[in-house]
């Protein structure tokens, strides 16, 4: 399988207690997403990285949250002291950056999603 | 800041109709948009990406419209099955002074095809 891929897809936990989510992307992919989506919403930015610079950060992205994609390839977003409204899907996606292809059309593929439950 | 609208919220049809879902975006300035599809608890199928130059793509019983200058997109699904029932989600890329790619996206169309 080529395709983005995510571990765990799902994670319960209790309040306070830390997890960490992985994603490897597809292996060309210079750029990698992160997204939260909750109950009838649509995926919200967290953050990305080109390589493995993160870029952008979302103000969603509270302290307790830390993305790091240390060589380029896989990333992880850890969540410290989660919280019961930290509950979500967490979605990672991956693309080619602009400097890679003259015919990208800066698609983004999407994983399966880790599941969040934070009683 | 870029703002993605999806109209109707939720769409209930009886199986074989032909539908229509809206997407709007507030700034016209984007680089793509994609439609995807998801299923209950799964993650996210790209359905459709039309580039900002495109005004249209195809695929299947599936076909997705782009007018940049109203920051309009319609996603028509012909003679509509019960296994077409799923969200429907609309995302934007690009917008002014923003070259990261990122998507907005909208709160989606919960579809149901009744049989």
């Amino acid at each position: 399988d080529t395709g983005v891929s995510q571990d765990p897809r799902h994670k319960i936990t209790k309040r306070g207690q830390n997890v960490t989510f992985r994603c490897d992307p597809i292996s060309e992919h210079n750029r990698l997403y992160w997204y939260r989506q909750t109950l009838g919403q649509g995926p919200e930015f967290l953050t990305y990285f080109q390589n493995e610079a993160q870029l952008e950060k979302s103000r969603l992205l509270s302290d307790r949250f830390s993305a790091e994609r240390p060589k380029g390839s896989f990333s992880t977003l850890e969540i410290q002291r989660t919280e019961q409204g930290d509950s979500a899907m967490y979605l990672c996606a991956s693309s080619l950056g602009p400097a890679l292809s003259g015919g990208n059309t800066g698609e983004l593929f999407f994983g399966e999603g880790s599941r969040l439950t934070v009683l | 800041k870029q703002e993605v609208t999806q109209i109707p919220a939720a769409l209930s049809v009886p199986e074989g109709e032909n539908l229509v879902l809206n997407c709007s975006f507030t700034d016209s300035a984007i680089y793509n948009l994609q439609w995807f599809r998801q299923d209950p608890g799964k993650g996210l199928t790209s359905l459709l990406l039309i580039q900002s130059s495109q005004r249209e793509q195809t695929s299947g019983r599936l076909n997705a419209s782009l007018d940049k200058s109203s920051g309009r997109s319609t996603l028509y699904i012909a003679a509509s099955q019960p296994g077409d029932s799923a969200t429907y989600l609309c995302a934007v890329s690009g917008g002014r002074m923003d070259s990261s790619y990122k998507l907005i996206f909208g709160s989606g169309t919960r579809l149901l095809v009744r049989p």
